[in-house]
């Protein structure tokens, strides 16, 4: 057990709909980091957010946000969903502060099916 | 741009062998970092090793070890006395080190398959 909880475990839903993902860090992490990992595109760093703010970027559509709260948990919001964006979503957090030098523990994932 | 290249797509090893996953990179930052990561049947992602670009010593932890050799840009993982339980798949992952705006990208992984 990572120490990462990611809810929900398996979310099945349509075409042009929205989902949030909630990911909750290990006890004292501040760092927390969303991917995607899907068949054909592998994984792919979304995006990392560092005590409520934003830190760094990567391969994140506009149709996704994230957002990082105070108590330290995250949520991906996925819109507008397509057949493309079902894959494995995995949230991880660690202790550094955005050097990226420190080990990140992921969750168990949350498993999305768009139909 | 950054790049990882894992170019096994997968590999078969006797139980108790030693096991040689390779990674190549490709970077023009002089500070970064280099990450394994283990994938079970079973979802998880797990972290096994970490190799910064400034560190003289390769990164060692238990039965993992990483053969970083810096002018080749390559962060082999190397897996001593190979166990069942090692079947899985394994990502080789870099982040630079200094941008606030650096990315981390994962190469396509290894399949590995230990044979009893």
């Amino acid at each position: 057990d990572s120490g990462v909880t990611q809810t929900p475990k398996h979310l099945i839903t349509a075409t042009g709909q929205r989902v949030t993902l909630r990911c909750s860090p290990r006890s004292g992490d501040l760092s927390v980091y969303w991917y995607q990992q899907s068949l054909d595109q592998g994984l792919q760093f979304l995006i990392q957010y560092y005590n409520g703010e934003e830190r760094a970027k990567g391969n994140i559509l506009e149709r996704f946000s994230a957002q990082q709260f105070p108590d330290l948990h995250s949520e991906l919001n996925l819109s507008s969903l397509e057949l493309g964006d079902s894959a494995l979503y995995f949230c991880a957090s660690s202790a550094d502060t955005g050097t990226g030098t420190y080990e990140q523990y992921f969750g168990p994932g949350t498993r999305l099916t768009v139909t | 741009a950054q790049k990882i290249t894992q170019t096994q797509p997968g590999m078969f090893v006797q139980e108790k062998e030693a096991v040689t996953l390779d990674c190549t990179y490709d970077t023009s930052d002089q500070s970064y970092g280099l990450f394994w990561y283990k994938q079970p049947s079973s979802g998880e992602m797990i972290f096994l090793i970490y190799q910064g670009s400034y560190d003289e010593q390769n990164a060692t932890e238990g039965r993992y070890s990483l053969n970083f050799q810096k002018a080749r840009k390559s962060a082999n993982l190397v897996i001593s006395a190979s166990q069942l339980g090692d079947s899985a798949m394994y990502f080789c992952a870099m982040r630079e080190r200094d941008s606030s705006a650096s990315k981390i990208i994962f190469g396509s992984g290894t399949r590995l398959s230990i044979r009893p």
